[in-house]
């Protein structure tokens, strides 16, 4: 069961907007409404900021939201912050009712 | 206020056993499962596998990601309020921070509902070395 696909780094500036996405099969994104975002600053635990595809959780800035196309799902991060420099992680459920990870994308704030 | 506080950090030797545990509070314990999480040093987060506190008879036995099944065992005794992640011969690939992860849907099934983990452990950092 390989990771979902993401790139390994994106970059912006602060106030612009990017887009991290995450490539699945029919069997895990394309097949649920089941992907979540997490954010990851070093040393850190993960944190949940998106749910079930496009919902965020309660406390969790509006700049960030989710979509879906296909297999592939996506995290987009509006008014870049500084703070939103971390890893993000998508995850998914599948059809042999286990989650799976995207690999992991480096967010860089220049 | 939810909290997972997980159990320090471990250096072991190959071979050796070993069980970390992921306390919880603030909510009621055995409606929501608990999942386990590896990160090595490095890299990504892999699902290790989950199980739901609030019954322990066979049709709620822990379920496992593939590469996870035989490895590891996951287990919960509710009357603390604890989930553990054990081993019972640690290899060096082991090496990791393991976090613990509360399910955020509440749900008696695992194949039905929502799929995400909405509150974190700290993590605990295994460390397996001759």
């Amino acid at each position: 069961q390989s990771a979902l696909t993401q790139p390994a780094s994106v970059s912006g500036s602060p106030g612009q907007s990017i887009t991290i996405s995450c490539t699945g099969t029919g069997s895990d994104i394309g097949g649920y409404n089941y992907v979540s975002w997490y954010q990851q600053h070093p040393g850190k635990a993960p944190k949940l900021i998106i749910y079930e595809v496009i919902n965020r959780p309660s406390g969790v800035s509006n700049r960030f939201s989710g979509s879906r196309s296909g297999n592939t799902a996506s995290l987009t991060i509006s008014g870049l912050q500084a703070e939103d420099e971390a890893y993000y992680y998508c995850c998914s459920y599948t059809t042999s009712s286990t989650l799976i990870f995207g690999g992991g994308t480096k967010l860089t704030v220049l | 206020e939810v909290q997972l506080v997980q159990s320090g950090a471990e250096v072991k030797k190959p071979g050796e056993s070993l069980k970390i545990s992921c306390k919880c509070s603030g909510y009621s314990f055995s409606n929501y499962w608990i999942g386990w999480v590896r990160q090595m040093p490095g890299k990504g987060l892999e699902w290790m596998g989950i199980i739901y506190p609030g019954d322990s008879s066979s049709k709620y036995s822990p379920s496992y990601g593939p590469s996870f099944q035989g490895q590891v065992t996951i287990s919960a005794d509710k009357s603390i309020n604890t989930a553990y992640l054990q081993w019972s011969s640690l290899k060096a690939s082991d090496t990791a921070t393991y976090y613990c992860a509360r399910r955020g849907f509440r749900s008696t099934s695992w194949r039905q509902g929502s799929y995400y983990f909405d509150f974190w452990g700290q993590g605990t950092l295994v460390t397996v070395s001759s």
